[in-house]
């Protein structure tokens, strides 16, 4: 049982290049979430899926696109990297009964 | 105004004292708090959640919710030197709504 899952581990961009974020999670959870932190303003939702096949924004989702593929997996993708989406990426998963999340290791991308 | 509001700290706290971290809340319509530890470089860790008034105990652990004055704290008992890490307060403005607004947190160090 592994929980949430999350690749890669770390990444670096340059301006302009696009990459996909990988997530998963083995906790049979309707509702999954990508968040972003940066020093100072702590975790701010990005996206977010309350079940399979519908998608949200967040407070943060200029930039930003996600997919939810099935329960287990939900990517986001940044088309077209800037500098100011240099930042750690956790995803997270929730229990609809409680409202508990649960993060995976998180994400660490720079773009240059 | 910040909708979760923490002092940032740092909180330093003898090892074996009651560390004390307090967390406010704007919107008054709000449901379900949590508690999150984070280690440097690590994901939140859910540590403590609460529904309604009142305290409520796990272990070394206590969460104590005030609706009316819109607060949330967490009391740590016996201070350990592994407590020190970033606590995050988060907040749900209704049951079922999933959506966590996350305060800035407050580092707490346990002094040996």
């Amino acid at each position: 049982n592994a929980g949430v899952t999350q690749t890669p581990k770390f990444q670096v961009l340059k301006t302009g290049q696009s990459m996909t974020l990988q997530c998963a999670q083995d906790m049979n959870h309707n509702s999954m979430y990508w968040y972003r932190q940066d020093p100072g303003m702590g975790l701010r939702l990005i996206y977010y899926s309350a079940s399979e096949g519908t998608t949200d924004k967040g407070e943060v989702p200029n930039g930003y696109n996600v997919s939810r593929l099935n329960k287990r997996e939900f990517s986001l993708r940044l088309e077209s990297a800037a500098p100011s989406q240099t930042s750690v990426y956790f995803c997270a998963s929730g229990s609809r009964g409680t409202d508990t999340q649960y993060f995976g290791p998180g994400t660490r991308l720079t773009v240059l | 105004q910040k909708e979760v509001e923490q002092n940032s700290g740092p909180l330093s706290v003898p090892e074996g004292a009651i560390a004390s971290l307090n967390c406010t809340y704007s919107d008054r319509g709000s449901q379900s708090f949590f508690w999150y530890r984070q280690y440097s470089g690590k994901s939140p860790e859910l540590i403590m959640f609460i529904y309604s008034n009142g305290d409520k105990e796990d272990g070394r652990f206590t969460a104590q919710l005030n609706k009316a004055s819109q607060y949330v704290s967490l009391l740590i008992r016996d201070s350990q030197p592994s407590d020190s890490a970033t606590y995050l307060c988060a907040v749900t403005h209704h049951f079922g709504n999933e959506k966590l607004t996350f305060g800035t947190g407050t580092r707490l160090t346990i002094i040996p």
